[in-house]
């Protein structure tokens, strides 16, 4: 089956630990992005990829840093000057940058 | 950057037709609007994306004036699994220059009652 998958689901963190959270994809799409969303908001954008080796931030980058080795991956790695790291995050991927967003389930961290 | 509006909650009971307004006054040229849906702790689901005039899929329409200054998603008869937190956005087909503006709305929270 195709699709977009995020992992792990639940991630638990100390504080000021860095930590990863998972992205990939097997649509063969060359856009990928990373969002946040908070209680009861809207989705923000915190970086977006048009094609491997290439990305570009989004709305609220500070504290947050990705990378697109791969056309399939597009992990995002939390660090400790994330101010308040804790919500759930999702991923999405698309054809192109603008078009049509397929999105993951998500991982909600939770930073102790 | 085109700044999105709508209704943070709408109600409507089973069987209704339900039409959920989006502002976008500052849309660009370019700038194509698509409705997402999403439930509780799941990722957003495309449910249709349009430029002008009308587009009507087999869940949903898109309704777009003239100026392209809102838009209006229509869902017919309406069921308890539509409730759901409903996104507005705006955004082109990105040049390759500069970075690229991708506005999602606040969202309206459809709740759909017996």
């Amino acid at each position: 089956d195709g699709g977009i998958t995020q992992s792990p689901k639940y991630l638990f963190r100390k504080e000021g630990q860095n930590v990863t959270l998972s992205c990939e994809q097997n649509l063969n799409h060359d856009a990928m992005y990373w969002y946040r969303q908070d209680p009861g908001q809207g989705l923000r954008l915190i970086y977006y990829s048009q094609i491997v080796n290439d990305f570009q931030k989004g709305d609220i980058a500070e504290g947050y840093s990705v990378s697109r080795e791969k056309k399939e991956s597009f992990p995002l790695t939390v660090t400790s000057a994330q101010k308040n790291p804790t919500a759930f995050y999702l991923c999405a991927s698309s054809t192109v940058v603008g078009n049509e967003q397929f999105f993951g389930p998500g991982t909600r961290l939770t930073v102790l | 950057l085109a700044k999105t509006t709508q209704p943070i909650s709408m109600d409507s009971y089973e069987g209704q037709e339900v039409n959920i307004t989006c502002s976008h006054n500052n849309i660009a040229t370019n700038d194509y609007i698509t409705w997402y849906q999403q439930f509780p702790s799941q990722g957003p689901r495309f449910i249709i994306q349009g430029y002008k005039t009308k587009v009507t899929n087999e869940v949903a329409s898109l309704f777009i004036p003239a100026d392209r200054k809102s838009s209006t998603l229509s869902l017919p008869r309406v069921s308890l699994s539509d409730t759901a937190v409903y996104y507005c956005l705006v955004g082109g087909p990105y040049s390759g220059a500069g970075s690229y503006q991708l506005t999602f709305g606040k969202g309206t929270k459809l709740s759909v009652i017996p």
